[in-house]
């Protein structure tokens, strides 16, 4: 069965520093894709970031990007000039090709962000 | 933000009462799911459809059912509310494209059963 592991239940940042998220998958399939939702306090969740497994170069969204290592099955989130509005729950998410293309979501990290 | 709605937003019910779930979206999505969300952990599928009159249990059992009537509405009923079933419950849809396509979410409907 395919899992995902967010070790960082909590990660706090300063307002316009850097911070990166971690995040692990476990899969025997070759094919595969990966994201990261942002679900903010008492707000919709909604997708940050999205990478195909068969592309290597590492998915940008303006301040969010991330390290996808293949081979080490692992996918960070780097947000870059943190914001008060990135605070929020930000869970990785995996989901393969074909079958029931079903997402599978990590138990999340809680990202708070200081002035 | 995304064109799928859920209602109502917070419940708070007695034990074995009947409640429904609404979920609808104006976005002609064919698939559609149902998450359950305890606070501070990770969401778990607990039903999906594919298009009118397909429904499917996902990974995590559940004691609701749900029905697929219509192309933008996806209810979830519990024939018999309790307090086990106090949770978040979020609703989703995407295009009936390939796994690729972003899944837009739903505000969610806070549960509490008394």
């Amino acid at each position: 069965a395919q899992t995902v592991t967010q070790s960082q239940p909590e990660m706090s940042v300063q307002e316009a520093e850097t911070v990166t998220l971690s995040c692990t998958y476990d899969t025997s399939e070759s094919d595969y894709y990966l994201f990261w939702y942002k679900q903010p306090p008492s707000r919709q969740m909604i997708l940050v970031i999205r990478q195909e497994a068969y592309k290597q170069q590492n998915a940008t969204e303006n301040r969010f990007s991330v390290n996808f290592q293949k081979a080490a099955k692992s996918f960070s989130l780097k947000i870059s000039d943190s914001q008060l509005g990135d605070a929020a729950m930000y869970f990785c998410a995996y989901v393969t090709q074909g079958g029931s293309e079903k997402l599978v979501f990590g138990k999340g990290t809680k990202l708070t962000v200081n002035p | 933000e995304a064109d799928i709605y859920q209602t109502p937003r917070y419940l708070v019910i007695g034990t074995g009462k009947k409640i429904t779930l609404e979920c609808s979206q104006t976005m002609g999505h064919d698939k559609m799911y149902w998450y359950q969300q305890d606070p501070g952990m990770e969401l778990h599928l607990i039903h999906y459809s594919y298009g009118v009159n397909s429904t499917e249990k996902g990974d995590l059992s559940s004691e609701s059912t749900v029905s697929r009537i219509r192309t933008e509405h996806f209810p979830l009923t519990l024939e018999s509310a309790r307090p086990s079933h106090t949770s978040q419950y979020l609703c989703a849809s995407r295009l009936a494209g390939g796994p690729i396509d972003t899944q837009y979410f739903g505000p969610g409907t806070r549960l509490t059963v008394l």
